[in-house]
């Protein structure tokens, strides 16, 4: 139990363009999700908290413009990066809090890795 | 705001060897505390949490940590590691906020040698 896809597992794209990343809970239903950026051999950061219905939560420094959320079902969550420059790439990875399990745990995805040439 | 420090970024050990991993946090409130690790190419999975009751909590594979609360430490130990124990392993504790996001560590890279 406890399994969360994200789509695509990766994605190259050009300079300018916007890539959408799934996350879905396959099993269980997700009020909440995260989303985290991990640089190669760094740890992860969270960059917001997507929450079902209602705006997302962005971290201090992330630019709400730049990377949209939506969470528009208890399953699925989504974010897109716009206007994607080099720089954006990176691994994303979204993580689900159980609306029925314990608060304090998440399920992580498999993570996206984002090329940007 | 709270941190997490994982002091050791690189270890490498043999086979058999054992581990031990420092974390500590720097939350001086009621803390829910976490162990993941990341094998080569995949995603992140739970080793154990600590969330109340006996500081010593066993994981899967072997693992256990100790919460101790007067050193804001909550080291990962194994006694004996193999070598698929290869992985980044990640300290994390939860804000304590109404989302309990989970602050991370720097993550330490494990390599065991056969």
């Amino acid at each position: 139990g406890a399994v969360v896809s994200q789509h695509p597992s990766w994605v190259i794209c050009k300079s300018g363009t916007s890539v959408k990343i799934e996350c879905r809970s396959l099993d269980f239903q997700a009020t909440t999700m995260f989303w985290y950026r991990q640089f190669p051999k760094q740890s992860l950061m969270l960059m917001a908290t997507s929450n079902e219905g209602s705006k997302a939560t962005y971290e201090q420094g992330v630019e709400k413009d730049k990377f949209l959320i939506n969470h528009a079902s208890l399953t699925l969550s989504t974010l897109t990066v716009t206007s994607a420059h080099p720089e954006d790439s990176s691994f994303y990875i979204c993580s689900a809090r159980d609306s029925a399990g314990v608060a304090y745990e998440q399920y992580f995805g498999p993570g996206t890795r984002l090329t940007v040439t | 705001a709270q941190s997490v420090s994982q002091h050791n970024h690189h270890v490498i050990l043999s086979e058999a060897a054992s581990l031990e991993l420092g974390c500590n946090y720097s939350y001086g409130g009621t803390v829910n505390l976490f162990w993941y690790v990341q094998y080569p190419g995949q995603h992140l999975q739970l080793l154990l949490k600590y969330f109340s009751g006996d500081p010593l909590v066993k994981g899967i594979k072997g693992f256990e940590a100790e919460f101790i609360k007067s050193k804001f430490s909550f080291n990962l130990r194994k006694p004996s590691v193999q070598w698929s124990d290869t992985a980044e392993y990640f300290c994390a504790v939860n804000d304590g906020g109404g989302y309990n996001k989970l602050i991370f560590g720097a993550g330490t890279r494990l390599a065991v040698h056969p």
